[in-house]
């Protein structure tokens, strides 16, 4: 089973439809990742948290929003899609060092 | 000026030979360096990771760190096309203590 599972694997929607890309972990990490991923842009930071009761924002926070709703809980939410946040998103988890990626969200959006 | 930088490539090297792939970074305080590796349509993994300059070797790889010249590489011996893929320079530590990757090198290995 993965240590770090993202749900769903493949999403296709409308412009102005909330989203929601759930991950959850039994890595017993307490950092949590969203990253996106876009060709030739590498990966980008959107949000992350180093406990339930601590988020923070990323470089490209805009239009994003999660939710932290435990230790192995992390999901990110998009309040109105629109197509330039079509891409491939990433949950990771870190232990301080490392980061665990999931097998990632491919997200598109018409 | 991008805080990592990468050549995109693609890097073409013949099975057997050695690849080397570069990344400069900005942030002169950064204090960690990581190389992940990146098979197509695959997430992220972690092969190297580097914190002192000089070289760190573990396998076939090998990571090199210059602070001085704010570069960190890595090389891949007696490469395999299983190494074709594309490697991700991330760095952290730094004014932000973020980490923060580069847009990655696609590496092929020619059988």
């Amino acid at each position: 089973d993965a240590d770090v599972t993202q749900t769903p694997r493949n999403r296709i929607t409308k412009t102005g439809k909330r989203i929601m890309l759930e991950c959850s972990q039994t890595k017993g990490h307490d950092r949590m990742y969203w990253y996106r991923q876009d060709p030739g842009l590498g990966l980008r930071l959107i949000y992350y948290s180093f406990d339930v009761k601590d988020i923070n924002k990323g470089e490209i926070s805009d239009g994003y929003s999660v939710s932290r709703q435990a230790q192995a809980k992390f999901s990110l939410s998009l309040e109105s899609a629109i197509p330039n946040q079509t891409a491939l998103y990433f949950c990771a988890t870190s232990d301080g060092t490392r980061l665990s990626f999931g097998d990632g969200t491919r997200l598109s959006i018409l | 000026q991008k805080e990592v930088e990468q050549n995109s490539g693609p890097l073409s090297v013949p099975e057997g030979a050695i690849a080397s792939l570069n990344c400069t970074y900005s942030d002169r305080g950064s204090q960690s360096f990581f190389w992940y590796r990146q098979y197509s349509g695959k997430s992220p993994e972690l092969i190297m990771f580097i914190y002192s300059n000089g070289d760190k070797e573990d396998g076939r790889f090998t990571a090199q760190l210059n602070k001085a010249s704010q570069y960190v590489s890595l090389l891949i011996r007696d490469s395999q096309p299983s190494d074709s893929a594309t490697y991700l320079c991330a760095v952290t530590g730094g004014a932000t203590n973020k980490l923060i990757f580069g847009t990655g090198t696609l590496l092929a290995v020619q059988p």
